[in-house]
């Protein structure tokens, strides 16, 4: 059982490129979640999607966009990488809108961009 | 709206030693509480929840947290570390909205040494 599974693992760009994060699950999840971890920050909610063919703006979303065509895919993008994207991304999924289910993490993409 | 601090970047202790990780909120509405654990390069895991019932809630490794209204505080304990628990720990609140959302506390490393 995989659960969720992120790709690429590292990546570094040149500012000014453009990169799509993809984030995978088999788990039947409705929602999924992109968050980024920076250093005394916490993790903090870029998108996220309630169900296919939805997504929704959280906390840091400017400079990235997100699609979720299929249930199990939700991508991330960047059209113009910028240096302050350096981050470790984290993809999240969940069964729904039940409070006893719990977020399901993948391993993170480690992004810098130059 | 939501926040969650966690009051301490970076926790050192001895193996064997009691160990209190400290996490408040503040919310106009009812939340759900819950702590994460990341271990290095990995992803999230979920240590524990509060959802409702007993304030006292037990997790995985031994570790327990208590949820009190009054101080709006959920506080992380173990009674014994060991080295294996030198972690990340994350504190984070799930507000009672439809979106399954996580709001995430800056994170507090905890360092056990021998």
């Amino acid at each position: 059982n995989a659960g969720v599974t992120q790709t690429p693992k590292f990546r570094v760009l040149k500012t000014g490129q453009s990169m799509t994060l993809l984030c995978a699950q088999d788990m039947n999840h409705e929602y999924m979640y992109w968050y980024r971890q920076d250093p005394g920050m916490g993790l903090r909610l870029i998108h996220y999607s309630v169900g296919e063919g939805t997504t929704a703006k959280g906390e840091v979303p400017d400079g990235y966009n997100v699609s979720r065509l299929k249930k199990q895919n939700f991508l991330l993008g960047l059209e113009s990488a910028a240096p302050s994207q350096t981050s470790v991304y984290f993809c999240a999924s969940t069964q729904g809108r039940s409070y006893n289910s719990p977020l399901h993490f993948g391993n993170g993409t480690r992004l810098t961009v130059t | 709206a939501q926040s969650v601090t966690q009051l301490d970047s970076q926790v050192p202790v001895f193996e064997e030693a009691p160990v209190e990780l400290r996490c408040n909120y503040s919310s106009s509405v009812s939340v759900y509480l819950f702590w994460y654990v990341q271990y290095p390069n990995q992803g999230l895991q979920l240590l524990l929840k509060y959802l409702s019932g007993s304030t006292l809630v037990k997790g995985i490794n031994g570790f327990e947290a208590e949820f009190n209204k009054s101080q709006t505080s959920f506080h992380l304990r173990k009674p014994s570390v060991h080295i294996s628990d030198t972690a990340e720990y994350f504190c984070a609140v799930r507000p009672s909205s439809n979106t399954g959302k996580l709001i995430f506390g800056q994170g507090t490393t905890l360092q056990v040494k021998p």
